[in-house]
């Protein structure tokens, strides 16, 4: 079965401009959840989506939000970019919302604010 | 303070050698999993250990769940460069949100 998939793979933002980066889950998986990935940082967790609904949010400002269709496919959006935003931004899908369920990652989506 | 350490951060060996690389919290965890992160791609999950003390093989990887289940180490027999790689672990940090360490970066010189 296909993938997660991320699109675009490859972003060139400048600052203060807002993206939109899209995530399609595995077929048949509803748990949707973006991470934020830097080299110094690591993965830091961003927000997780079930059903239509934000189950957990991450430690990020407010400019950062996401949201998710009935088809289960994801949006995150960033509004207001800044030079920190650049990062590799990967969507997970899972079956179930529990955390330690096997979560499938997409490819990216690499971010460059300039 | 990052819940899930990591180290060594950076582990560059000859093929064929053997690795062990390390996962710590203070924290204790019901279960934690280990991802294999390849240039370009997303992290895939390698294994899940659930019981303190558990071995778990994967071919060439053994995966070790510490005894009071607060840290996890994975070693490597006779690396072969298809094994290069940043490895990370993962556990739940609570209100069913997934932690990540920053990883080991293995390389694998043929």
């Amino acid at each position: 079965k296909a993938g997660v998939t991320q699109t675009p793979r490859y972003l060139i933002k400048t600052r203060g401009q807002q993206v939109t980066l899209s995530c399609s889950p595995i077929s048949g998986h509803r748990s949707v959840s973006w991470y934020q990935q830097t080299p110094g940082q690591g993965l830091q967790f961003l927000f997780e989506y079930f059903s239509e609904t934000q189950r957990n949010k991450g430690n990020f400002p407010g400019r950062f939000s996401g949201r998710q269709f009935s088809n289960s496919r994801s949006e995150m959006n960033v509004s207001t970019l800044e030079l920190g935003d650049s990062a590799l931004y990967l969507c997970a899908s899972s079956f179930s919302p529990r955390a330690d369920t096997e979560a499938f990652f997409g490819q990216g989506t690499r971010l460059t604010v300039v | 303070t990052q819940l899930l350490e990591q180290s060594p951060q950076f582990l560059s060996i000859q093929e064929g050698e053997n690795l062990t690389v390390y996962c710590n919290s203070s924290s204790v965890f019901s279960s934690l999993q280990w991802y294999r992160q390849e240039p370009g791609e997303g992290p895939v999950l390698l294994v899940t250990v659930v019981t303190g003390g558990e071995v778990k093989k994967l071919k060439r990887l053994t995966f070790q769940f510490g005894d009071a289940r607060k840290d996890s180490s994975l070693h490597i027999t006779a690396a072969q460069p298809g094994d290069t790689g940043l490895y990370l672990c993962a556990g739940e940090e609570g209100n069913n949100r997934l932690a990540f360490g920053k990883g080991n970066q293995v390389v694998v010189i043929p």
